[in-house]
C-alpha cells in the first residue's frame, strides 16, 4: 500500500522553461508536506516544504502548490536550470515526525 | 538547519558480518530517524531512535537485525547484522529539531555487501 506516490519516474524539461513534479497521497491524516532533491552518492537536501492548511508556498524559483480535496501537491520550478538537474522526491507527515517517501522523480534539465 | 556526519561514509563487507553505522549531529535534536534507500527505490524508515530508551521499528524491521542506540541528544548508531547482500543499501540519519516539522538528512552510508 504506497500511500505517497510520485506517478512520473522521469521529466525532461529545457532550461529556462518550468518544471512540474507531480506526487499524490491517499492518507487524508497528512498534515505536512515536503519536497527533498538528491543527486548520486549524497543524502536528500530539503527543498521546500507546506502545512495542510495552506494551498500554496513559495521559495525563490520553488513553488509547492496543496490540492487537499484531490490529495495531489506538485512542485513548480521556474525557470529551471542544468544545476537542478536530480531526483525530486515528495514526503508526507502525519505529525509523528515519520516521513512516507513517494518513489522519486528524475527530472533532467536540458541547455 | 542541524550539520549532520556519518561514518563510514561507504563500506564493502562480507555477508555474515556486521557493520556500524555512526550518526553526529552538531547541535542537540528532538528526534532522530534511520532510513534505507535500496538500489532504485524510495527512502523507506527503518525506525525512529529514542534517547534514553529503545528504539520503535517500522513494520517489516526488527532490533535483532538493525540495532540502534542513542547515548544522547547528538549521537545514534545503526548496526546492520548479519549482512546479505539484500542489505546492500544507502543507510541514511535524519534529524528533527524541536518546534519544527522539517527533517534533515546525513550524507548517507553506501553499503555494498558481497
Amino acid at each position: 500500500d504506497q500511500q505517497v506516490k510520485q506517478n512520473s519516474p522521469s521529466l525532461s524539461v529545457q532550461e529556462g522553461r518550468i518544471s512540474i513534479l507531480n506526487c499524490d497521497y491517499t492518507n487524508s491524516m497528512f498534515d505536512y508536506f515536503l519536497w527533498y532533491k538528491k543527486y548520486p552518492a549524497e543524502g536528500p537536501t530539503f527543498l521546500i516544504s507546506i502545512s495542510s492548511i495552506k494551498d500554496k508556498n513559495e521559495d525563490g524559483r520553488f513553488t509547492v502548490f496543496l490540492n487537499k480535496s484531490a490529495k495531489h501537491l506538485s512542485l513548480h520550478i521556474v525557470p529551471s536550470q542544468p544545476g537542478d538537474s536530480a531526483v525530486y522526491f515528495c514526503a508526507a507527515s502525519a505529525g509523528t515526525g515519520k516521513l512516507i517517501f513517494g518513489q522519486g522523480t528524475t527530472l533532467q534539465v536540458k541547455p | 538547519s542541524a550539520v549532520i556526519s556519518q561514518k563510514p561514509s561507504r563500506d564493502i563487507c562480507q555477508r555474515g558480518t556486521s557493520l556500524t553505522i555512526q550518526c553526529q549531529v552538531d547541535s542537540q535534536v528532538t528526534m532522530m530517524f534511520w532510513y534505507r534507500q535500496q538500489p532504485g527505490q524510495s527512502l523507506t524508515l527503518i525506525a525512529t531512535a529514542n534517547q534514553g530508551s529503545e528504539a520503535t521499528y517500522e513494520s517489516g524491521f526488527v532490533i535483532d537485525k538493525f540495532p540502534i542506540s542513542r547515548p544522547n541528544l547528538t549521537f545514534s548508531t545503526l548496526t546492520v547484522s548479519n549482512m546479505s547482500p539484500e542489505d546492500s543499501s544507502i543507510y541514511l540519519c535524519s534529524v528533527l529539531q524541536g518546534g519544527q516539522e522539517t527533517q534533515y538528512f546525513g550524507p548517507g552510508t553506501r553499503l555494498l555487501v558481497l
